[in-house]
């Protein structure tokens, strides 16, 4: 059965720490994995990451896949108020015509 | 473009009550799905369509119905609502064909129902 585990669960950081969000999947015939962000309401896209190994960054966030591993990690640096979010990692496999989430990681950062 | 809309954004109902969540984009997107959110279970797959008259289940597919009947709407119907639905419902179109990460993926508002 196709799983997506997602580490830490919960995490508090304050203003400026660097973090690292953990993303290990069991899929077959692996096509992309994304990360989404949750604030209070809908989950927005940020990344899509494939077996490619190239890492993907948007400003102060970047993420890479390790498709040997198999995992992906979201880090982001510096980080602001604004980041306090549920990061949520999918996994999409060849043919499946969905996504399989993960649980979400709750990232707290504190001024 | 309003992008993805959802009504109604709150909603309680009692036990055995049916209801229909709306959906609509306006991206002329070819697939769209509904997710329910629960705590400590991330988001999980109802029902999707890939495109006007085609819908399959999903991973938690038992008590809701669904249709497209055109590109535009996707409705997610509750035909006997139990307190086991209670949760936040998301609807979400991407206009990929081969899958719902050909492209990024555009969730609605979600609609938070309670079942008493």
């Amino acid at each position: 059965e196709d799983k997506v585990v997602q580490s830490p669960l919960s995490l508090v950081v304050h203003e400026g720490d660097t973090v690292t969000l953990n993303c290990s999947y069991e899929v077959t015939n692996f096509r992309s994995l994304l990360w989404y962000k949750q604030e209070k309401k809908a989950p927005t896209f940020l990344f899509m990451l494939t077996s490619s190994g190239i890492e993907k960054k948007s400003g102060r966030l970047s993420s890479i896949l390790d498709k040997k591993e198999p995992f992906s990690i979201l880090n982001i640096t510096a980080t602001q108020t604004g980041d306090s979010a549920i990061y949520l990692c999918a996994v999409e496999a060849i043919g499946a015509n969905n996504l399989f989430f993960g649980t979400g990681t709750r990232l707290t950062v504190i001024p | 473009n309003a992008g993805v809309t959802q009504t109604p954004k709150f909603q309680v109902l009692k036990t055995g009550q049916s209801m229909t969540l709306q959906c609509a984009q306006d991206m002329n997107h070819e697939y769209m799905s509904w997710y329910r959110q629960d705590p400590g279970m991330g988001l999980r797959l109802i029902h999707y369509s890939v495109g006007a008259g085609i819908t399959d289940q999903g991973e938690v597919p038992n008590g809701y119905n669904v249709s497209r009947s055109t590109t535009e709407d996707f409705p997610l119907r509750l035909l006997s609502a139990a307190p086991s639905q209670t949760s936040v419902y998301f609807c979400a179109s991407s206009p990929g064909l081969a899958g719902p990460s050909s492209y990024e993926q555009y969730f609605g508002p979600g609609t938070r129902l309670t079942v008493t």
